[in-house]
């Protein structure tokens, strides 16, 4: 069974840092893409991040490019999200998410199939 | 970036009722569109990827359509467990953009 699960959320003050992981099982880590999303409380989700297979290619939103870090340990099926400078709008549940690719025609459709249950982070004084 | 603008942003209908919630993207990304269901206290759950494709084991009676700048997703025989608020979302390009979502009610 294709499983994701984040951990690592917590209450951190503004300016402070915290380190999220997301361990995979139930399908080959190394062959994904892979998603990081939040959701502030009573809002649509907001995609922050994703990066390649072996972890070369990573995009950010403009929100948290130069504060956040996504890597990926693909020996230990895990991904990671590193965030710094932490702000209050920074508050949400943080998902992982695995990518898919479709194909139709010349088309290469990336969509994010399974998500994790996501971890809380909150930012306050 | 790409603005994905769902309407309407609430809807009342019943058990049996034939619904379709529309996503209208700001520029042209072919079918890079996607549907989520989302509960209370859940993570999103992919019903529609590809703008048409219907994912695994998600019931017959969702489907969704449309390309270019306008798409859909319809849910016909509406049963109990679909109320839920739903979100189109774009993968043509980055920064990927969600809709405001949608929230089905009885």
């Amino acid at each position: 069974q294709v499983q994701l699960a984040e951990s690592g959320g917590d209450l951190v003050k503004p300016g402070g840092s915290l380190r999220l992981s997301c361990v995979a099982s139930g399908f080959t880590f190394s062959d994904h893409f892979l998603s990081w999303v939040r959701q502030a409380p009573g809002q649509a989700p907001e995609w922050l991040s994703y990066i390649s297979t072996s972890g070369n290619t990573i995009y950010y939103s403009d929100s948290v490019k130069g504060r956040f870090t996504t890597s990926r340990d693909n020996a230990r099926n895990s991904l990671f999200l590193e965030m710094t400078s932490l702000r209050a709008d920074d508050t949400a549940i943080y998902y992982c998410a695995r990518e898919l690719r479709h194909y139709s025609g010349l088309s290469k459709v990336f969509y994010m199939d399974v998500w994790g249950k996501g971890t809380m982070v909150t930012v306050s004084s | 970036d790409i603005q994905m603008t769902q309407s309407p942003s609430s809807l009342s209908a019943s058990i049996g009722d034939r619904v379709t919630i529309t996503c209208r993207a700001s520029q042209n990304i072919g079918s890079y569109v996607q549907w989520y269901q989302q509960k209370p206290g859940r993570a999103p759950a992919l019903i529609i990827y590809a703008a048409s494709n219907l994912q695994s084991r998600v019931p017959s009676r969702f489907s969704g359509g449309g390309s270019g700048t306008d798409f859909s997703l319809t849910i016909s025989n509406l049963q109990l467990e679909d109320f839920a608020t739903y979100y189109c979302h774009q993968t043509y390009t980055t920064p990927r953009t969600f809709g405001q979502g949608t929230k089905l009610e009885i």
